[in-house]
This record gives C-alpha cells, structure tokens and sequence, in this order.
C-alpha cells in the first residue's frame, strides 16, 4: 500500500513570497502519478498541478512548479509570487499508473497568504 | 465548476434514516470514485467504479452502499449511519488509463450531519 506525507500541518508567507510545500511518498510501485491538489474553503477540490513518474522533468504550471525527486519519493510544490486567493488545503496525492486506481491523500498542509 | 456535480450540498439525517447522495458528471469520463473527508484525517478512497462496474471497495462498513446506473452517474445510499460518519463526502470522476488528462475531477462536496 501506497503512503503519502505531508509534514507541515499550516504554512503562513507573506504575499508575493516565494512558499515551498513538503510531500514524501512511499510506494514499490515504479508507474505512478503525482497531484497536488487545492481545497479552498469553499471546499471544492481543484487539480494545481501533475506529475508523471516516468518524467524526469519537473511539471510547471504558471507560478506552480514541483520538485519532484524520485530516488527521494520526494514531490514538493513551489508556489512563486503568492497570492491572497492562494490561501487554501493543499493536498499531495499519488495514484498507480494503471486504469482507474483512486487517490491516495496526505493530510494537507493549510497555506495562509498574509497581505 | 469542474463538471462534476454532487447533491445535495448539506444533509441532517438521523440514524434510523435512509437518504441518498446524489453525483454526475458530463465529462465523458468512465471511472467514478467516493471519498470520505473527516477533520484531521486525510481523505479515504471509499468506492471506485470503472465502466459501472465496482472495482475497488475499501472495506467501507455496508450501511454505505454505492450504485452506479451509467458512467455519468454515482449513487452513494445511506441507511442506520452513525455520528461518526459525519464527514464531507466527495465524488470524483476520471477518464481511466494511463497518460494526459487522466487526472481526477471532484464535485463540491455534501456535507453530512448524523443526528
């Protein structure tokens, strides 16, 4: 079975800062994906970004990218010139590379954007 | 809005009440996933289906019972719960494989009350 951590329950940076939030996994599994997801506190879960193990690139999405180090299990996502609207549950989340596995979920990491 | 539509959004059920949760999707997309999302813990996978037929169910107590019609709709049946199974349940869809746009789409959530 596949485990997902996420170390820092609350995270607080001033807007426009530079936040990088941690996230290890444990798996056997050499085939998978990895997400972070946002939960905002209207509660809708909304994809932030993706990364497919067998990428060595990291994934970038605009101000979002990961480091995503496989040796490691490590999948940390920066977030670049922060926003207020980016205050938010962050959620790790890893999936296995075939059909229609569900998600495995660390427990989030509360991100606050203090103006 | 993420195309995954779940109703209702708030249910106070008492626990001698049957009622059901309601999602659909008009994504296209053929696997549907219910997940549990309690306080302080991290959101467990509870059902998933692939093409209307269950394919993982994680040892969810029977007094949930899950039903999916067609690819578009999920179903989540809910009989004699108890307290402990306030949460906020959220459904979930996907094109299932592997590669692009495999990446789980979530509804906003209903948020139950067990009286």
């Amino acid at each position: 079975a596949q485990t997902v951590t996420q170390s820092q329950p609350e995270m607080s940076v001033q807007e426009a800062e530079t936040v990088t939030l941690s996230c290890t996994y444990d798996t056997s599994e050499s085939n998978y994906y990895l997400f972070w997801y946002k939960q905002p506190p209207s509660r809708q879960m909304i994809l932030v970004i993706r990364q497919e193990a067998y990428k060595q690139q990291n994934a970038t999405e605009n101000r979002f990218s990961v480091n995503f180090q496989k040796a490691a299990k490590s999948f940390s996502l920066k977030i670049s010139d922060s926003q207020l609207g980016d205050t938010a549950m962050y959620f790790c989340a890893f999936r296995s590379g075939g059909g229609a596995d569900g998600l495995t979920f660390g427990k989030g990491t509360h991100l606050i954007i203090q103006p | 809005e993420t195309g995954v539509t779940q109703t209702p959004r708030h249910l106070v059920m008492g626990m001698t009440n049957k009622k059901s949760l309601k999602c659909e999707q008009h994504l296209g997309h053929n696997a549907m996933y219910w997940y549990k999302q309690s306080a302080k813990k991290p959101l467990e996978l509870m059902f998933v289906y692939n093409f209307k037929e269950q394919t993982e169910n994680n040892s969810v107590p029977s007094r949930f019972s899950p039903e999916c019609p067609n690819s578009s709709h999920l179903f989540l049946h809910l009989h004699t719960l108890q307290p402990e199974d306030s949460a906020l349940y959220l459904c979930a869809s996907s094109r299932p494989g592997t590669g692009q746009d495999t990446e789980a789409f979530f509804g906003q959530g209903t948020r139950l009350t067990v009286v």
